[in-house]
């Protein structure tokens, strides 16, 4: 779905540097969140967004950041990444409103560390 | 950990055959949903079905939903190669929705 963004859509970074992954949506939607999908594990919750004063951290938020930039606008950051970040990381907004629970998500990012 | 578990893991038909792929979780929701995942990409949302529905349709997918077991089962009936791919449930509760581990589906043509 074209109205979710990432970039980039791959990157392979090396032990120790600092990464971000960068998500911008054209939706409207006030909800954004981070989950990263390991094989046999799959989608687990980073963090999540309701609005751009809000951040709330997921089920493995640990040796990640984020920043709402804007309601279109939610980043990821990796400050050290270490070989176990190697993931598939994918964003996700949703409209907020009651009744409407779908999750719209991006293409995703494939991060490799070395 | 994981709120959904999906029954099997991987599961390989041949074209026209109905798929079956079930669903277990631990806490009351307020909803349950599955998601469509090909290859590599991002997931796209198939249904939806409330915590007070027992059992809705779209197109060739029935879902159904039993509380009291805790439990979802998607069927796609009449198979299509293009269906490969791999298929999660998710669960709502407070606040976010939660991710099962998978179930994924090989249509032989």
């Amino acid at each position: 779905d074209a109205d979710v963004t990432q970039t980039p859509r791959n990157r392979i970074t090396k032990t120790g540097k600092r990464i971000m992954l960068e998500c911008s949506q054209t939706k409207g939607h006030d909800r954004m969140y981070w989950y990263r999908q390991d094989p046999g594990l799959g989608l687990r919750l980073i963090y999540y967004s309701f609005d751009v004063k809000d951040i709330n951290k997921g089920e493995i938020s640990d040796g990640y950041s984020v920043s709402r930039q804007a309601q279109a606008k939610f980043s990821l950051s990796l400050e050290s990444a270490i070989p176990n970040q190697t993931a598939l990381y994918f964003c996700a907004t949703n409209p907020g409103l009651a009744g409407s629970n779908e999750q719209f998500f991006g293409p995703g990012t494939r991060l490799t560390v070395l | 950990s994981q709120q959904g578990e999906e029954d099997p893991q991987a599961l390989s038909i041949q074209e026209g055959e109905n798929a079956t792929m079930n669903c277990s979780y631990k806490t009351s929701i307020n909803n349950l949903q599955w998601y469509r995942q090909n290859s590599g990409r991002g997931l796209v949302h198939l249904i939806l079905i409330r915590s007070n529905e027992r059992e809705k349709h779209s197109g060739r997918l029935r879902v159904t939903l039993d509380t009291s077991k805790k439990s979802s089962s998607l069927l796609i009936t009449a198979s299509r190669a293009a269906d490969t791919a791999s298929y999660f449930c998710a669960t709502e509760g407070y606040q976010k929705v939660t991710f099962g581990t998978g179930t994924k589906l090989q249509v032989i043509p």
